[in-house]
């Protein structure tokens, strides 16, 4: 079975601390895709980034950095430096290799980014 | 278009009613997905449509739910006598072939009353 789990359902920081996400995965697959997308108050899906199984380098974008550990199946997300505008709903998603395009969603982190 | 673009963005209807949302994807995009989004939870995929290969429907909830894409493009989600336990944001994306990543729409704000 595949499965998301964000065991943060909400995370209360002040600006400029910084904030990690957690997102812990389960599957079978051998190759699969992890996600994270960003849902701000006005509702829109935004897509952050997508990493493939066989790479598990980190990746930094900008104050966003994400930590892929197969050993652990986990795909966490650390937002440095946060600030109000990251004030969001974050999802982490699963997909599968191959052909199959839907992915499977974990219930979201809600962080509030207080001034 | 520049983006997904769906319709209604909100929409009340009586307990009972049909309703119709549509999604417009991204031009040339081949895949199309419809989600749901209860209060509180996170996405739960609905349908898949790949080109003109037979729909992913294994994620709809009932047969009172239905779907359909017409000329690889715009997609219409069909909700027959809606029950108060529909009342969701309905999200639909849109993406090339094969490409994960794809573009969410604003959604469809359905309450059944």
């Amino acid at each position: 079975a595949q499965k998301v789990t964000q065991a943060q359902t909400e995370i209360s920081v002040v600006e400029k601390e910084d904030v990690t996400l957690d997102c812990v995965y389960e599957t079978r697959d051998t190759t699969y895709y992890l996600f994270w997308y960003k849902q701000p108050p006005s509702g829109e899906l935004v897509f952050l980034i997508r990493r493939n199984s066989f790479d598990e380098q980190n990746e930094i974008s900008g104050r966003y950095s994400w930590n892929f550990q197969k050993s652990t199946s986990s795909f966490n997300f650390t937002i440095t430096a946060s600030q109000v505008v990251d004030s969001a709903v974050y999802f982490c998603a699963l997909g599968r290799g191959g052909s199959q395009g839907n992915l499977i969603f974990g219930k979201g982190t809600k962080l509030s980014v207080k001034p | 278009g520049a983006g997904v673009s769906q319709s209604p963005s909100n929409k009340v209807t009586e307990k009972g009613k049909d309703v119709e949302l549509r999604c417009d994807p991204i031009s040339g995009h081949t895949a199309l997905y419809w989600y749901r989004q209860s209060l509180g939870q996170g996405l739960e995929f609905l349908i898949y449509f790949q080109g003109n290969s037979a729909p992913d429907k294994s994620g709809l909830p009932s047969d009172r739910f239905s779907a359909e894409r017409t000329g690889g493009s715009v997609s219409t989600l069909t909700i027959q006598r809606t029950q108060q336990e529909d009342s969701a944001v309905y999200l639909c994306a849109s993406s090339f072939e094969g490409v994960y990543g794809y573009t969410f729409g604003s959604g469809t704000r359905l309450t059944v009353v």
